[in-house]
């Protein structure tokens, strides 16, 4: 059984740029949440889509979207790149319901902005 | 709303002997925590999880953690380190306001030394 998977592993963009990171959930998950996680912090919740739209969203500008497909696969986008969006992206995938199912994380997409 | 505080950044402890990570929580209701571990260059990885049904609670790997109501705490320990366990470790709580969403504490890097 696959685990969540993410691609790219790393990425190098300059400022001002757009990015699409992409992401598929852990078999029989519907759920997927995205963070962000910057050097030596924690991770932070960007959003969260189900049944293919956003259900929850952290504090975070509207230059980060995204979107879910039918087979639950998701995709980050981040428009007008800045210096500060440099960190490693965490997509974990869950299945909705109650708050405490369990977020299973993939390895993550490590973005350099230049 | 829900926060978590680890007490320590940093620990470091020779191998064979006790592992003490600190997690202090703030939340109105009863929370659900995890403690998540993530290896260099890898995603999170679930270590264990409390959700109200024993307030000891086992992981992976011979870890497990205490849910202290009285003292709001949540520690992790281990009663003997190996050198695999050298990582970070982040004490999390589910956001009951967000189900989507996980806050995670600032991290505790242990080293394990020889």
């Amino acid at each position: 059984d696959a685990g969540v998977t993410q691609s790219p592993t790393h990425l190098i963009k300059t400022r001002g740029q757009q990015v699409t990171l992409r992401c598929s959930p852990k078999s029989g998950h519907d759920t997927v949440s995205w963070y962000q996680q910057a050097l030596g912090q924690g991770p932070q919740f960007i959003f969260q889509y189900y049944e293919e739209e956003e259900r929850q969203r952290g504090n975070f500008p509207d230059r980060f979207s995204g979107h879910q497909f039918p087979n639950y696969s998701s995709e980050l986008n981040v428009n007008a790149l800045l210096l500060g969006d440099s960190a490693l992206y965490l997509c974990a995938s869950s299945t909705r319901g109650w708050y405490q199912e369990t977020q299973y994380f993939g390895p993550g997409t490590r973005l350099l902005v230049l | 709303a829900q926060s978590v505080t680890q007490l320590d950044s940093h620990v470091s402890v020779s191998e064979g002997t006790p592992v003490l990570l600190r997690c202090n929580y703030s939340s109105s209701y009863s929370p659900s925590l995890f403690w998540y571990v993530q290896h260099p260059n890898k995603g999170l990885q679930l270590l264990l999880k409390y959700t109200s049904a024993a307030t000891l609670v086992k992981g992976i790997n011979g870890f497990e953690a205490e849910f202290k109501k009285s003292e709001t705490s949540f520690h992790l320990t281990k009663p003997s380190a190996h050198m695999s366990d050298a990582a970070e470790y982040f004490c999390v709580v589910s956001d009951l306001s967000n189900t989507g969403k996980l806050i995670f504490g600032q991290g505790t890097t242990l080293q394990v030394k020889p």
